[in-house]
């Protein structure tokens, strides 16, 4: 199975403040890649699917792109409806039938 | 657009079976056009994938649940379900049933979450 390991995994930032997340498997893949906000008490809501693609709905300023291995995400200005836990997940092996989740970033207002 | 709600029971006694159901409005279950599934997440902690259901009848499980777990759908009702047998405290959390995108995998849609004790 592909594990995920999401880093960092608790952030303190500010209103204004530019921030990133990084997603890394543990085996090489590109593409299938997706990312949720979850509020508290709330389900999980779709920011980017397939590593940059923003869901409709979504503000611009989050954005999702890929480096070697890894998967960022970006928030370029932080807004307070953004202190959330952001998670990401894989879907390179949902063709065998299995999704994972990173453990999840905990954003925090500083 | 489409929509899921869970529903069950939110109390389970240990050893027995958990039993959920998702009813889904805005596409049918049988187009074919989602994998629908189940996840879960104990408080205060991550998403746990647990199974989906295509409706070309196929199924698929985490192997860490696989040997407890059936995901069944029923077409007449558009709603799809799962059974949790033997179920432990470890088994307590909030249950969300979920359509994925059959091409890259990623949840759309999400029901509001059922939360689930397991406590005699």
């Amino acid at each position: 199975d592909i594990q995920m390991t999401q880093s960092p995994s608790s952030l303190s930032a500010s209103l204004g403040d530019r921030v990133t997340i990084t997603c890394r498997p543990s085996q090489t893949f590109k593409f299938y890649l997706n990312w949720y906000q979850q509020q508290p008490g709330k389900a999980p809501k779709l920011l980017i699917y397939a590593t940059s693609n923003l869901q409709s709905g979504v503000p611009s300023r989050f954005s999702g792109s890929a480096s070697g291995t890894d998967f960022t995400l970006t928030i370029s200005s932080l807004q307070p409806e953004d202190f959330a836990t952001y998670y990401c997940q894989q879907s390179y092996s949902a063709l065998t039938g299995m999704y994972t989740f990173g453990q999840g970033t905990k954003l925090e207002l500083k | 657009q489409v929509q899921l709600q869970e529903s069950g029971p939110g109390l389970v006694k240990p050893s027995q079976t958990l039993s959920l159901t998702c009813s889904v409005s805005g596409d049918s279950i049988s187009t074919g056009s989602y994998y629908w599934n189940w996840i879960r997440q104990p408080a205060g902690k991550g998403l746990e994938w647990i199974g989906r259901f295509y409706s070309g009848g196929a199924t698929n499980y985490n192997p860490s649940l696989k040997s407890r777990v059936t995901i069944s759908i029923d077409t007449s009702k558009n709603q799809f379900s799962l059974e949790l047998t033997s179920v432990t405290a470890a088994d307590t959390a909030v249950y969300f049933c979920a359509s994925a995108m059959i091409v890259t995998g990623h949840f759309d849609y999400w029901g509001q979450g059922t939360r689930v004790a397991v406590s005699s």
